[in-house]
């Protein structure tokens, strides 16, 4: 069974970093695209950023240059790396696979973690 | 970036009702397009992909058509569990981008 877990969300000030872990089992994460996507209180749901199984990274607008997602295959766990907080980054981050072919979009999703960015 | 607009809002409809969602997009995505289900509190879940493809154990009163920049989406008989929100979303690139959802209430 697919199963996403994200961690290492929390309260950070303006300015402030952090690291957002996504642990998977039931799959190997270096074989799936695997994806962040956002969402803040009450609004919709923002992709933000994505690495290809060759390694390949991809980032939203919003956050190109801030932050940084990569793969920690050991550990079967996908990473994003967030720096130069803003208060508009504050949301619950999801961590998704993507399935193939066809099917290449987000086919399973973590329960989320919270991000919020306040002084 | 694609922009995806979706509508109604948010409608309001009764048990067995028929509904429709629709989606478009601001330039052609053929069919490269996923609906999503979400409730309260939850994760979204998959219903359809490529347009029109059923997500294995989504119950078959979902549907979705459509191609180019034009979707739909359609409950045959909308049942208690299926009052939440629907977003549709592209994945012709990377850059994937959602509609802005439909929230879908008990009348």
């Amino acid at each position: 069974e697919v199963q996403l877990v994200e961690s290492g969300g929390g309260l950070v000030q303006p300015g402030g970093s952090l690291r957002l872990s996504c642990t998977a089992s039931g799959f190997t994460v270096s074989s799936n695209y695997m994806s962040w996507v956002r969402q803040a209180p009450g609004e919709g749901l923002q992709w933000i950023s994505v690495i290809y199984t060759g390694g390949a990274t991809y980032y939203a607008d919003s956050v190109k240059g801030r932050f940084t997602i990569s793969r920690d295959n050991s550990k079967n766990t996908v990473l994003l790396q967030m720096n130069s907080l803003r208060t508009e980054d504050t949301a619950l981050y999801y961590c998704a696979r993507s399935g193939f072919a066809a099917a290449a979009t987000a086919v399973d999703w973590g329960q989320g973690t919270l991000v919020t960015v306040s002084s | 970036d694609i922009q995806m607009t979706q509508s109604p809002s948010t409608l309001s409809a009764s048990v067995g009702d028929r509904i429709t969602i629709t989606c478009r997009a601001s330039q052609t995505i053929s069919t490269w397009l996923a609906w999503y289900q979400q409730k309260p509190g939850k994760a979204p879940k998959l219903l359809i992909y490529k347009a029109s493809t059923l997500q294995n154990g989504v119950p078959s009163r979902f549907s979705g058509s459509g191609s180019g920049t034009e979707f739909t989406l359609t409950i045959s008989s909308l049942q208690p569990d299926d009052f939440a929100t629907y977003y549709c979303q592209h994945y012709l690139t990377y850059s994937w981008t959602f509609g802005q959802g439909t929230k879908v209430g008990i009348k």
